[in-house]
Protein backbone atom coordinates (compact mmCIF):
# COMPACT_ATOMS: atom_id res chain seq x y z
CA UNK A 1 0.00 0.00 0.00
CA UNK A 2 1.28 3.48 -1.13
CA UNK A 3 2.47 5.40 1.84
CA UNK A 4 3.84 9.22 1.52
CA UNK A 5 5.66 10.99 3.80
CA UNK A 6 6.52 14.86 4.12
CA UNK A 7 9.27 15.91 5.78
CA UNK A 8 10.18 18.51 7.65
CA UNK A 9 6.23 18.35 8.97
CA UNK A 10 6.36 22.30 9.73
CA UNK A 11 9.06 24.85 8.72
CA UNK A 12 9.68 28.40 9.48
CA UNK A 13 11.94 31.19 7.44
CA UNK A 14 12.18 34.42 7.16
CA UNK A 15 11.58 36.45 3.82
CA UNK A 16 13.81 35.88 0.67
CA UNK A 17 15.14 32.73 1.47
CA UNK A 18 15.06 29.73 -0.84
CA UNK A 19 13.79 26.41 0.75
CA UNK A 20 13.05 22.67 -0.76
CA UNK A 21 10.27 20.96 0.84
CA UNK A 22 10.71 16.55 0.64
CA UNK A 23 8.28 14.14 -0.35
CA UNK A 24 9.11 10.36 -0.11
CA UNK A 25 7.05 7.64 -1.74
CA UNK A 26 7.05 3.92 -0.68
CA UNK A 27 5.41 2.63 -3.77
CA UNK A 28 7.70 3.55 -7.10
CA UNK A 29 4.99 2.46 -9.60
CA UNK A 30 2.85 6.10 -9.55
CA UNK A 31 1.09 7.51 -12.75
CA UNK A 32 2.27 11.27 -11.36
CA UNK A 33 3.21 13.30 -8.49
CA UNK A 34 1.44 16.53 -7.56
CA UNK A 35 1.96 19.57 -5.23
CA UNK A 36 -0.39 21.29 -3.48
CA UNK A 37 -1.12 24.30 -1.61
CA UNK A 38 -3.92 24.74 1.52
CA UNK A 39 -4.27 27.51 3.38
CA UNK A 40 -6.31 27.50 6.76
CA UNK A 41 -9.55 26.27 6.57
CA UNK A 42 -9.48 26.20 2.77
CA UNK A 43 -9.32 23.79 0.04
CA UNK A 44 -7.21 22.60 -2.24
CA UNK A 45 -4.62 24.33 -4.95
CA UNK A 46 -2.59 22.82 -7.41
CA UNK A 47 0.74 23.82 -7.69
CA UNK A 48 2.60 21.31 -9.89
CA UNK A 49 2.05 18.12 -11.65
CA UNK A 50 4.69 15.89 -12.54
CA UNK A 51 3.94 13.07 -14.54
CA UNK A 52 6.20 9.85 -14.19
CA UNK A 53 7.86 10.23 -17.50
CA UNK A 54 9.16 13.71 -16.47
CA UNK A 55 12.15 14.81 -13.40
CA UNK A 56 10.51 18.07 -12.91
CA UNK A 57 8.27 20.70 -13.29
CA UNK A 58 8.19 24.63 -12.52
CA UNK A 59 5.77 27.30 -12.33
CA UNK A 60 7.38 30.75 -11.46
CA UNK A 61 9.10 30.43 -8.53
CA UNK A 62 8.25 27.34 -7.88
CA UNK A 63 10.19 23.93 -8.89
CA UNK A 64 9.28 20.63 -8.22
CA UNK A 65 11.75 17.48 -9.08
CA UNK A 66 10.71 13.57 -9.31
CA UNK A 67 13.20 10.50 -8.64
CA UNK A 68 10.96 7.99 -9.29
CA UNK A 69 13.82 5.25 -8.31
CA UNK A 70 14.44 6.44 -5.07
CA UNK A 71 10.86 7.33 -4.40
CA UNK A 72 11.17 11.12 -3.51
CA UNK A 73 10.21 14.32 -4.65
CA UNK A 74 11.56 17.75 -3.62
CA UNK A 75 9.27 21.06 -3.81
CA UNK A 76 12.00 23.99 -4.22
CA UNK A 77 10.46 27.79 -3.79
CA UNK A 78 12.81 30.57 -4.50
CA UNK A 79 12.74 33.80 -2.64
CA UNK A 80 10.25 33.06 -0.27
CA UNK A 81 7.58 35.67 0.73
CA UNK A 82 5.21 35.47 3.50
CA UNK A 83 2.22 35.39 1.38
CA UNK A 84 3.90 31.61 0.56
CA UNK A 85 2.76 31.05 3.96
CA UNK A 86 0.47 27.71 3.96
CA UNK A 87 0.72 23.63 4.00
CA UNK A 88 2.22 22.11 1.43
CA UNK A 89 0.58 18.49 0.29
CA UNK A 90 2.30 15.82 -1.44
CA UNK A 91 0.44 13.23 -3.47
CA UNK A 92 1.06 10.22 -5.20
CA UNK A 93 -1.02 9.23 -8.02
CA UNK A 94 -0.98 5.22 -8.10
CA UNK A 95 -0.69 3.00 -11.68
CA UNK A 96 -4.23 1.81 -11.44
CA UNK A 97 -6.08 3.78 -13.72
CA UNK A 98 -9.32 5.44 -12.06
CA UNK A 99 -7.17 4.74 -8.31
CA UNK A 100 -7.18 7.92 -6.28
CA UNK A 101 -4.26 10.08 -5.22
CA UNK A 102 -2.86 9.23 -1.84
CA UNK A 103 -1.60 12.33 0.17
CA UNK A 104 1.34 12.90 2.74
CA UNK A 105 0.63 14.79 5.98
CA UNK A 106 2.14 17.99 5.00
CA UNK A 107 4.94 20.47 5.38
CA UNK A 108 3.23 23.95 7.09
CA UNK A 109 5.35 26.82 6.04
CA UNK A 110 5.45 30.39 7.68
CA UNK A 111 7.64 32.92 6.01
CA UNK A 112 7.94 36.15 8.40
CA UNK A 113 8.80 39.61 6.69
CA UNK B 1 -11.19 24.50 -17.25
CA UNK B 2 -12.17 21.53 -15.00
CA UNK B 3 -13.87 23.24 -12.13
CA UNK B 4 -15.41 21.42 -9.24
CA UNK B 5 -17.78 22.51 -6.82
CA UNK B 6 -19.47 21.66 -3.62
CA UNK B 7 -22.35 22.68 -1.55
CA UNK B 8 -23.00 23.69 0.83
CA UNK B 9 -19.46 25.16 2.01
CA UNK B 10 -19.98 24.49 5.87
CA UNK B 11 -22.89 23.08 7.39
CA UNK B 12 -23.68 22.92 11.09
CA UNK B 13 -26.24 20.82 12.02
CA UNK B 14 -27.51 18.94 15.08
CA UNK B 15 -26.46 15.71 16.40
CA UNK B 16 -28.52 12.43 14.65
CA UNK B 17 -29.24 14.82 11.63
CA UNK B 18 -28.64 13.62 7.98
CA UNK B 19 -26.65 16.09 6.30
CA UNK B 20 -25.72 15.97 1.85
CA UNK B 21 -23.01 17.02 0.08
CA UNK B 22 -22.96 17.87 -3.36
CA UNK B 23 -20.26 17.52 -5.98
CA UNK B 24 -20.10 18.50 -9.49
CA UNK B 25 -17.93 18.91 -12.34
CA UNK B 26 -18.62 22.24 -14.06
CA UNK B 27 -17.21 21.73 -17.50
CA UNK B 28 -16.32 18.20 -17.60
CA UNK B 29 -17.80 14.64 -16.82
CA UNK B 30 -16.67 13.35 -14.04
CA UNK B 31 -16.78 9.27 -14.75
CA UNK B 32 -14.88 8.58 -11.29
CA UNK B 33 -15.27 10.83 -8.49
CA UNK B 34 -13.50 10.61 -4.70
CA UNK B 35 -14.76 11.35 -1.35
CA UNK B 36 -12.10 13.01 0.89
CA UNK B 37 -11.74 13.28 4.93
CA UNK B 38 -9.49 16.01 6.66
CA UNK B 39 -9.44 16.06 10.79
CA UNK B 40 -7.87 19.56 11.84
CA UNK B 41 -4.09 18.77 11.36
CA UNK B 42 -3.97 15.84 9.36
CA UNK B 43 -3.80 14.86 5.63
CA UNK B 44 -6.83 14.38 3.01
CA UNK B 45 -7.40 10.08 3.61
CA UNK B 46 -9.74 8.64 1.27
CA UNK B 47 -13.43 7.64 2.33
CA UNK B 48 -14.31 6.47 -0.98
CA UNK B 49 -14.18 6.12 -4.70
CA UNK B 50 -17.54 6.29 -6.85
CA UNK B 51 -17.96 5.47 -11.14
CA UNK B 52 -21.28 6.69 -12.57
CA UNK B 53 -24.00 4.46 -11.98
CA UNK B 54 -22.42 1.82 -10.23
CA UNK B 55 -21.74 1.33 -6.39
CA UNK B 56 -18.91 2.93 -4.42
CA UNK B 57 -15.92 1.46 -3.17
CA UNK B 58 -15.34 2.36 0.23
CA UNK B 59 -11.74 2.23 2.01
CA UNK B 60 -11.38 0.35 5.08
CA UNK B 61 -12.27 1.43 8.21
CA UNK B 62 -15.75 3.75 6.40
CA UNK B 63 -18.96 2.98 6.94
CA UNK B 64 -20.51 2.77 4.30
CA UNK B 65 -24.11 2.47 5.68
CA UNK B 66 -23.31 5.90 7.39
CA UNK B 67 -21.71 7.90 4.07
CA UNK B 68 -24.01 7.52 1.56
CA UNK B 69 -22.31 8.11 -1.84
CA UNK B 70 -24.43 8.79 -4.90
CA UNK B 71 -23.25 8.89 -8.49
CA UNK B 72 -26.10 9.31 -9.98
CA UNK B 73 -24.64 11.09 -12.95
CA UNK B 74 -21.39 12.22 -15.02
CA UNK B 75 -21.69 15.49 -13.22
CA UNK B 76 -22.73 14.69 -9.96
CA UNK B 77 -22.13 13.21 -6.77
CA UNK B 78 -23.75 12.81 -3.11
CA UNK B 79 -22.39 12.27 0.08
CA UNK B 80 -24.57 11.78 2.56
CA UNK B 81 -23.85 11.67 6.35
CA UNK B 82 -26.48 9.64 8.01
CA UNK B 83 -27.00 10.27 11.67
CA UNK B 84 -24.18 12.57 12.25
CA UNK B 85 -22.69 12.41 15.87
CA UNK B 86 -19.82 14.76 16.64
CA UNK B 87 -17.12 12.83 15.71
CA UNK B 88 -18.17 13.08 12.05
CA UNK B 89 -17.15 16.78 12.27
CA UNK B 90 -14.50 17.59 9.63
CA UNK B 91 -13.92 18.99 6.39
CA UNK B 92 -14.81 16.74 3.14
CA UNK B 93 -13.50 17.35 -0.21
CA UNK B 94 -14.20 15.85 -3.42
CA UNK B 95 -12.50 15.38 -6.34
CA UNK B 96 -13.30 14.06 -10.23
CA UNK B 97 -11.26 12.24 -12.53
CA UNK B 98 -12.46 12.32 -16.60
CA UNK B 99 -11.50 10.56 -19.62
CA UNK B 100 -9.53 11.70 -22.39
CA UNK B 101 -7.02 14.43 -22.36
CA UNK B 102 -7.00 14.79 -18.84
CA UNK B 103 -7.89 11.51 -17.59
CA UNK B 104 -4.71 11.16 -15.26
CA UNK B 105 -5.15 14.46 -12.88
CA UNK B 106 -8.06 14.58 -10.47
CA UNK B 107 -9.80 18.05 -10.05
CA UNK B 108 -10.81 19.28 -6.28
CA UNK B 109 -13.85 20.91 -5.29
CA UNK B 110 -13.29 23.64 -2.51
CA UNK B 111 -14.57 21.48 0.42
CA UNK B 112 -17.01 21.66 2.94
CA UNK B 113 -16.64 21.53 6.62
CA UNK B 114 -19.07 19.92 9.09
CA UNK B 115 -19.83 21.03 12.71
CA UNK B 116 -21.98 18.94 14.50
CA UNK B 117 -23.34 19.65 17.43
Amino acid sequence: KQEVTQIPAALSVPEGENLVLNCSFTDSAIYNLQWFRQDPGKGLTSLLLIQSSQREQTSGRLNASLDKSSGRSTLYIAASQPGDSATYLCAAGPYQAGTALIFGKGTTLSVSS
Amino acid sequence: GAVVSQHPSWVICKSGTSVKIECRSLDFQATTMFWYRQFPKQSLMLMATSNEGSKATYEQGVEKDKFLINHASLTLSTLTVTSAHPEDSSFYICSARTSGRLYNEQFFGPGTRLTVL
